[in-house]
């Protein structure tokens, strides 16, 4: 069954550092998301993605923050200068279709962010 | 208020029995939808219900939604040890595609 994966599973980063996390989302979805999970939080939507373009985005994808579907496969969020609130798993998801996601979105099994 | 709030926070219930959790959210919605997640792991979609409808069922899930009371519930029925894990729901507003994740249900099956 096709899955959404994410590379790597865990980075440790000191703080003011660029990071990019990675993530491959299922081969025939169109719509992409980034998501963040502070230890011990709820689960936050960060930023979605459509045709090369972001689509819409919180309050917490700031400048230090982009997004990038640098080819076909994969779809990158870069951090680029890392503070310590940084640290969270962050979950990609992608989508078959969206735009008012009446349909569900699946998710990657994370890369945790660790900021020193 | 927070969109999407689960009760119980946690549920211990001995393998075989129902877990019922539930999930309150504060402005309407387009769908809502659980989740499952493992610890330290993704999520795992479950089921979505679209705002029109009033019940769902999957395998030993059922999901029900109120729009009046502003709610849903999650059953599910005949557990088993591999059903521990916490349960999230989120809600997906009109006008919008992100998804507003709930504070989460802990459930544990004893077996």
């Amino acid at each position: 069954e096709p899955e959404v994966t994410q590379t790597p599973s865990h980075q440790v980063t000191q703080m003011g550092q660029e990071v990019i996390l990675r993530c491959v989302p299922i081969s025939n979805h169109l719509y992409f998301y980034w998501y963040r999970q502070i230890l011990g939080q709820k689960v936050e939507f960060l930023v979605s993605f459509y045709n090369n373009e972001i689509s819409e985005k919180s309050e917490i994808f700031d400048d230090q923050f982009s997004v990038e579907r640098p080819d076909g496969s994969n779809f990158t969020l870069k951090i680029r200068s890392t503070k310590l609130e940084d640290s969270a798993m962050y979950f990609c998801a992608s989508s078959v279709r969206g735009g008012r996601s009446t349909y569900e979105q699946y998710f990657g099994p994370g890369t945790r962010l660790t900021v020193t | 208020s927070q969109q999407g709030e689960e009760d119980p926070q946690a549920l211990s219930i001995q393998e075989g029995e129902n877990a019922t959790m539930n999930c309150s959210y504060k402005t309407s919605i387009n769908n809502l939808q659980w989740y499952r997640q493992n610890s330290g792991r993704g999520l795992v979609h479950l089921i979505l219900i679209r705002s029109n409808e009033r019940e769902k069922h999957s395998g030993r899930l059922r999901v029900t939604l109120d729009t009046s009371k502003k709610s849903s519930s999650l059953l599910i029925t005949a557990s088993r040890a591999a059903d521990t894990a916490s349960y999230f729901c989120a809600t997906v507003i009109r006008g919008n595609e992100k998804l507003t994740f709930g504070t989460g249900t802990r459930l544990t099956i004893i077996p």
